[in-house]
């Protein structure tokens, strides 16, 4: 089955601990992407991959990393988490883009900094 | 700055009721406008509209794009419970990337029995 996953689903956790949350996708998408969505703000995104070794900073990358060392995976990273930082996180694919059409998202990571 | 604005940003209607969704969009070079469905979890993929395909239907779903007037709008007729949701317009960034998406802030769709 064509699917995006990501790891963990939920998390609670505490200011500066450092943690990962996985996507992987079984589509062999050219392109990746993290968003974040929160009340009243919407969906933002915060990286996007155009291909392996290729990343590039979407509208809201302060306190992210991200790493896209094999086509599948692309991994998001918050180095030292803050409580800004809680919120519902969604990972995408595509085939070539954010034009091309579908984006397939994954089922989403709720984090909650404390 | 690109935006994208969705109004209502909440709607409650009955069954049976034919709801008219609204994107409009502030980009300059504009390509294409998509809406997603998003329910309980993860948005889904509805329409893409481009200038050569500015009206599509899917069932009780259509989306007609108005370039004239920089907008869009979705409609559903004989709205169904399993319709709520929040609606997601997007389109792509104006500085040329193809992978840069900007969304609208959604319409919460609520549709009572």
């Amino acid at each position: 089955e064509a699917q995006v996953t990501q790891n963990p689903r939920y998390l609670i956790t505490v200011t500066g601990k450092k943690l990962t949350v996985t996507c992987s996708q079984n589509m062999n998408h050219e392109y990746m992407s993290w968003y974040r969505q929160d009340p009243g703000l919407g969906l933002r995104q915060i990286y996007y991959s155009m291909n392996v070794e290729v990343t590039d900073k979407g509208d809201v990358p302060e306190g992210y990393k991200v790493s896209r060392k094999e086509k599948r995976n692309f991994p998001l990273i918050l180095e030292s988490p803050s409580p800004n930082q809680t919120s519902l996180y969604f990972c995408a694919s595509s085939l070539s883009g954010a034009v091309a059409g579908e984006l397939f998202f994954g089922e989403g990571s709720r984090l909650t900094v404390l | 700055e690109d935006k994208v604005v969705q109004s209502p940003l909440s709607l409650v209607v009955h069954e049976g009721d034919t709801v008219t969704l609204n994107c409009s969009y502030e980009v300059t070079n504009f390509r294409s406008l998509l809406w997603y469905k998003q329910e309980k979890k993860a948005p889904t993929f509805l329409f893409m509209l481009t200038s050569s395909g500015i009206e599509k239907k899917s069932g009780r779903l259509s989306s007609i794009l108005d370039k004239k007037e920089l907008s869009s709008i979705l409609n559903i007729t004989a709205t169904q419970t399993g319709d709520s949701a929040i609606y997601l317009c997007a389109v792509p960034n104006s500085g040329g990337s193809n992978y840069k998406l900007t969304f609208g802030k959604g319409t919460l769709l609520t549709v009572n029995p």
